[in-house]
């Protein structure tokens, strides 16, 4: 029973690059979001989703893009990464919006 | 506006109980979620409260009152493996998709 899986877990960026973040849910839900956590900050969301096709911004969608073009995937792009990017990325996945989320296990990522 | 408060630390000896707080401003309030986060890892999902009262899960009770915009979250008999990242989030779906979290209150449980 995977849940929610992200890919990569671990990446260095130089500033300027781009990359995208996969994240991938097997429990048929239709709430995908994208969180960031920031020591001191706690989480907070970049981008989320309603449903298959359907994306929108939360409090810090900034220098972010996201894609939702099948049910079960969520792609988070930073189309030219800075340094303010360096984070751990949560994604998360719940059946309603007030449903218990279920996180997959956080990315790492650094922007040198 | 969204606005969540809740103590950076806290320390308890095992076996014993602690509470963890939890106040919050959140325009168009429908419920309050509490979330365990382990060092290094994913937060999970312990509580859920849309009204007033508390709310029991075995070790863990999560209180919530809609009037004074104030939580908390009880774990009781204490076990090392309960150090952790408390995670209070607001919840409103007023117009949009709004789930406020807090910085998180990070509990150490000492022997």
């Amino acid at each position: 029973n995977a849940g929610v899986t992200q890919t990569p877990k671990f990446r260095v960026l130089k500033t300027g690059q781009s990359m995208t973040l996969l994240c991938a849910q097997d429990m048929n839900h239709e709430y995908m979001y994208w969180y960031r956590q920031d020591p001191g900050m706690g989480l907070r969301l970049i981008h989320y989703s309603v449903g298959e096709g359907t994306t929108a911004k939360g409090e810090v969608p900034d220098g972010y893009n996201v894609s939702r073009l099948k049910k079960q995937n969520f792609l988070l792009g930073l189309e030219s990464a800075a340094p303010s990017q360096t984070s751990v990325y949560f994604c998360a996945s719940s059946y309603a919006a007030e449903g218990e989320a279920f996180f997959g296990q956080g990315t790492r990522l650094t922007v040198v | 506006g969204q606005n969540i408060d809740q103590p950076t630390e806290m320390t308890a000896t095992e076996g014993a109980i602690v509470q963890i707080n939890c106040t919050y401003q959140t325009s168009g309030f429908n419920g309050l979620f509490w979330y365990q986060q382990h060092a290094g890892e994913a937060p999970t999902f312990l509580s859920y409260n849309v009204l007033d009262g508390l709310e029991e899960k075995g070790r863990f009770s999560s209180f919530l009152s809609r009037s004074k915009g104030y939580s908390y979250l009880l774990l009781k008999e204490l076990q090392m493996k309960d150090s952790a990242s408390y995670l209070c989030a607001s919840y409103s779906g007023a117009g949009s998709y709004q789930l406020t979290f807090g910085k998180g209150t990070k509990l150490s449980v000492i022997p």
